[in-house]
């Protein structure tokens, strides 16, 4: 698989389920960051998570990172319609400009 | 709160014309990358800019691809002679220097349809 695979590629839920989204990735990394993107909008930034952590929280977002594994999930509790969205993991590797490389998301669909 | 701006948000152009895109990045940032996302796939990385200059670049930003800052305000890509298959969403990010672990901020892109 490439850097940053997402699964699953699509994920449907009713309000109020927690959702769940995994990245993999296959170098080593400086951080990982999840992004949402509502359809046809720009990116926007959730969470950024080094490579020394394993574990970050932000309100209803719950980010683990397992560097062993080279891979991350994405948990989202409480769901709410308005969560229905894109959601994309970044890595930063090396070089100097730290660039991102996205994977190519989970559509999540949180139905009322 | 500060926001990167994307301008235009739609652009149709005529294959082989050029077209510029322009992005305004967050005033106290340095380092300033265009992105790409064809409908429906993934976002790609094109280039990177830091100090004036090129930092890195894909394999998509050829010789058809050029970036400038002209002013203290305006980061521009330019693509030379449109072809059809780069029609696609891009998108401008930027971000502060100095710790790796910073994020990037993302404009709302400008759509290139290319007929």
């Amino acid at each position: 698989s490439q850097q940053g695979e997402e699964d699953p590629q699509a994920l449907s839920i009713q309000e109020g389920e927690n959702a769940t989204m995994n990245c993999s990735y296959k170098t080593s990394i400086n951080n990982l960051q999840w992004y949402r993107q509502n359809s046809g909008r720009g990116l926007v930034h959730l969470i950024l998570i080094r490579s020394n952590e394993r574990e970050k929280h932000s309100g209803r977002l719950r980010v683990t990172l397992d560097t062993s594994k080279k891979s991350s999930s994405l948990l989202i509790t409480a769901s709410r319609a308005a969560d229905t969205a894109s959601y994309f993991c970044a890595t930063v590797t090396s070089g100097s400009a730290r660039q991102l490389t996205f994977g190519s998301g989970t559509q999540l669909t949180v139905l009322p | 709160e500060p926001e990167v701006t994307q301008t235009p948000s739609h652009q149709v152009t005529q294959m082989g014309q050029e077209v510029i895109l322009r992005c305004v990045p967050i005033s106290n940032h340095l380092y300033f990358y265009w992105y790409r996302q064809i409908l429906g796939q993934k976002v790609e990385f094109l280039v990177s800019f830091y100090n004036n200059e090129i930092s890195e670049k894909s394999e998509i930003f050829d010789d058809q691809f050029s970036v400038e800052r002209p002013d203290g305000s305006n980061f521009t890509l330019k693509i030379r002679s449109t072809k059809l298959e780069d029609s696609a969403m891009y998108f401008c990010a930027s971000r502060q220097e100095g710790a790796m672990n910073t994020e990037a901020f993302f404009g709302q892109g400008t759509r290139l349809t290319v007929v």
